[in-house]
């Protein structure tokens, strides 16, 4: 099983809501991490845990609060976005962070909408 | 900082056409290069993974070249096919970071 599960698949919210996106892999990685992908654009990275513990913040402003409750599950919390924020959340997992840890596996991502 | 160019930015061929897509990297210090392929609105599918001490990945109608020294990998793709219309993506790892991806190849694969 290579398979990294996202949901919801779509989500639209106001600039005033709380929602979150969920993330799961069950192929026994240590690692995971959120891409943010605006159209026609690379993935560009946000967060990265490494097990179970945030290891990297692409200085992420702080409305995007991630979440890492265990190996296999990452979640994104999202409060007060603005418009600008809407874009394709991808969750990617591999075995590690340091040095040569074979693949990076994404989910289908969740795509955002903040009217 | 790596930084990673693939070329053509967009590509248009009839169905049949063998092809090469062509990536390169500014550093060549990385553990892997890595290209995927992505269908619009979906997520990253992976297609192959080479790690810097290979040459060469082979996964069906598709090969994957890695020259570290000088900053290169190509994707073939052999007989393509309307199915691969998709964009291509082409990213490194260097040793001290996550993934640098590069900005993506667009293919149409016409019938």
């Amino acid at each position: 099983d290579t398979e990294v599960t996202q949901t919801p698949k779509h989500l639209v919210m106001g600039m005033t809501n709380k929602k979150s996106l969920k993330c799961e892999q069950h192929m026994g990685h240590r690692a995971m991490y959120w891409y943010k992908q605006k159209a026609k654009k690379p993935p560009e990275l946000m967060f990265v845990y490494s097990y179970e513990k945030l290891s990297i913040n692409e200085s992420v402003p702080s409305r995007f609060s991630p979440e890492c409750p265990n190996s296999s599950l990452l979640n994104l919390h999202l409060h007060a976005l603005q418009p600008e924020d809407s874009a394709l959340y991808l969750c990617a997992s591999s075995q590690g962070l340091a040095g040569n840890t074979g693949e990076l596996f994404f989910g289908e991502g969740s795509r955002l909408t903040v009217l | 900082k790596q930084e990673v160019t693939q070329i053509p930015a967009a590509l248009s061929v009839p169905e049949g056409e063998n092809l090469v897509l062509n990536c390169s990297f500014t550093d060549s210090a990385i553990y892997n290069l890595q290209w995927f392929r992505q269908d619009p609105g979906k997520g990253l599918t992976s297609l192959l993974l080479i790690q810097s001490s290979q040459r060469e990945q082979t996964s069906g109608r598709l090969n994957a070249s890695l020259d570290k020294s000088s900053g290169r990998s190509t994707l073939y793709i052999a007989a393509s096919q309307p199915g691969d219309s998709a964009t291509y993506l082409c990213a490194v790892r260097p040793g001290y970071s996550t993934l640098t991806f590069g900005k993506g190849t667009m293919l149409l694969v016409s019938p």
